[in-house]
């Protein structure tokens, strides 16, 4: 079946530009969870979303970042005003329902800020 | 704040050796320790799990154990081959909710 996906998969954009990553769970999953990943780096939390609860955004790393997500399946992950330090790879991840389920990963969105 | 660490950050073993990575976890309460493997340019893929009612689990040449008074659990590789080379994450799960994961370890098997 079709697993988690992430567009682009790839994006280079300018510091100071506004920029949008794309989630498509797995159908059916309720729970989805955004993770950054730095070059060579492990995954750092960044938010959990989890049916119609609201939003853990614990792991956001400034106000620059926010994220949504639509009717409960597609996700949507916004950095404004990008910074250098912000290229990363994003990763996506959803699971049937909470923390001690599997969590599916998409393939991430590789972000490079110049 | 609650964390995971992992040992090695790198192993590089030769084909047919065996690999073992280790975690430790400071959240008492978490029941839940999944193992994920990332090759280049991919995301991470789930390998083998273990909650917290067990204290190994086996799937082929996978095995995971977990000793949950210490707060510690391994990964183990038997007869390794090339296409084990990737990235390891450890994880455990944390307020029910979300997954705390371990920093890496790069495995290299040389042929």
């Amino acid at each position: 079946g079709a697993g988690v996906s992430q567009s682009p998969s790839n994006k280079v954009t300018e510091k100071g530009k506004d920029v949008e990553l794309r989630c498509d769970p797995i159908s059916g999953h309720t729970a989805l969870y955004w993770y950054r990943q730095s070059l060579g780096q492990g995954l750092e939390f960044l938010i959990y979303f989890q049916g119609n609860s609201a939003p853990d955004k614990s792991g956001l790393p400034s106000d620059r970042f926010s994220a949504e997500r639509t009717g409960g399946s597609v996700s949507t992950l916004t950095i404004q005003r990008t910074q250098q330090e912000d290229s990363a790879v994003y990763l996506c991840a959803s699971s049937y329902s909470t923390g001690d389920e599997t969590q599916y990963f998409g393939p991430g969105t590789r972000l490079l800020v110049l | 704040g609650e964390n995971v660490e992992q040992h090695p950050s790198t192993l590089s073993v030769q084909e047919g050796d065996s690999a073992v990575i280790k975690c430790t976890y400071s959240d008492s309460a978490s029941n839940y320790f999944p193992w994920y493997k990332q090759e280049l340019g991919k995301g991470p893929q789930l390998i083998i799990d273990i909650r917290s009612n067990v204290g190994e689990k086996k799937d082929q040449r996978i095995a995971v154990t977990l000793n949950k008074t210490a707060k510690h659990f391994s990964l183990h590789i038997t007869e390794t081959q090339p296409e084990d080379s990737a990235v390891y994450f450890c994880a455990a799960e944390h307020n029910t909710d979300k997954l705390i994961f371990g920093t890496g370890t790069r495995l290299q098997v040389f042929p």
